[in-house]
């Protein structure tokens, strides 16, 4: 069945510095998600990317797809304390939108 | 603001009991989603359903299964819990994409089943 990895499972940074997460599926993607979960909290919607090749940002997030819609990156500039948390990709397939989860980069920021 | 809604945050059940789980969403969303969580494993589907009555597995279905009677409310059963089905279980629920709108996910608040 579809996959959908997810590096680095855990990233330790001190406060500005960058961070990256990759996201990589076995199949090629309808659209893909990226989600935040705080610490005991429940995973909570970021973006949503569609086209191939496509790039948006949200402030100091800046969010790709990949040009054969299989990969997607979320990258975060000088890291703040309250970027910690878990954050997840999802590849939607099919035409119900059944989300596949990777498995996470936890993040944790230093002061 | 979508609300979706799981009956227990916390459960503690015995080996072998059958155990349900409920999820309710209020925003007339067609797809419902059970996930568990485990650390390390991310979130791990077990069923998917795109309409009422309709379902389909996702990757780890063995020993549940589940119910979609209504529109708004999606339950997942265990139906002999075991002591590895210990787990935070998270619902969700979307819009399908062939509405052409937004289809993220909204998560309810997790119910973590402690199986003793």
């Amino acid at each position: 069945g579809q996959q959908v990895m997810q590096i680095p499972q855990y990233q330790h940074v001190q406060e500005g510095e960058d961070f990256t997460t990759y996201c990589n599926s076995s199949t090629t993607l309808s659209n893909i998600q990226w989600y935040k979960q705080r610490p005991g909290g429940h995973p909570v919607f970021l973006i949503q990317l569609v086209k191939s090749g496509e790039v948006k940002k949200q402030k100091r997030l800046t969010f790709q797809f990949g040009e054969a819609k299989k990969n997607s990156s979320l990258h975060i500039t000088a890291t703040q304390t309250t970027d910690v948390g878990t954050y997840f990709c999802a590849g939607g397939a099919g035409g119900y939108n059944k989300l596949i989860f990777g498995a996470g980069t936890r993040l944790a920021v230093h002061p | 603001d979508v609300k979706v809604t799981q009956s227990s945050r916390y459960l503690v059940k015995r080996t072998g009991e059958k155990v349900f789980l409920e999820c309710v969403q209020d925003m007339d969303h067609e797809n419902m989603f059970w996930y568990r969580q485990d650390p390390g494993l991310g979130l791990r589907l077990i069923y998917f359903s795109y309409d009422v009555k309709m379902k389909e597995k996702g990757d780890i279905p063995e020993g549940y299964s589940v119910s979609r009677e209504k529109k708004e409310r999606f339950s997942l059963i265990l139906e002999s819990a075991s002591t590895n089905q210990t787990s935070m279980y998270l619902c969700a629920s979307s819009l399908p994409r062939e509405q052409l709108l937004r289809t993220e996910a909204f998560f309810g608040q997790g119910t973590r089943l402690t199986v003793v």
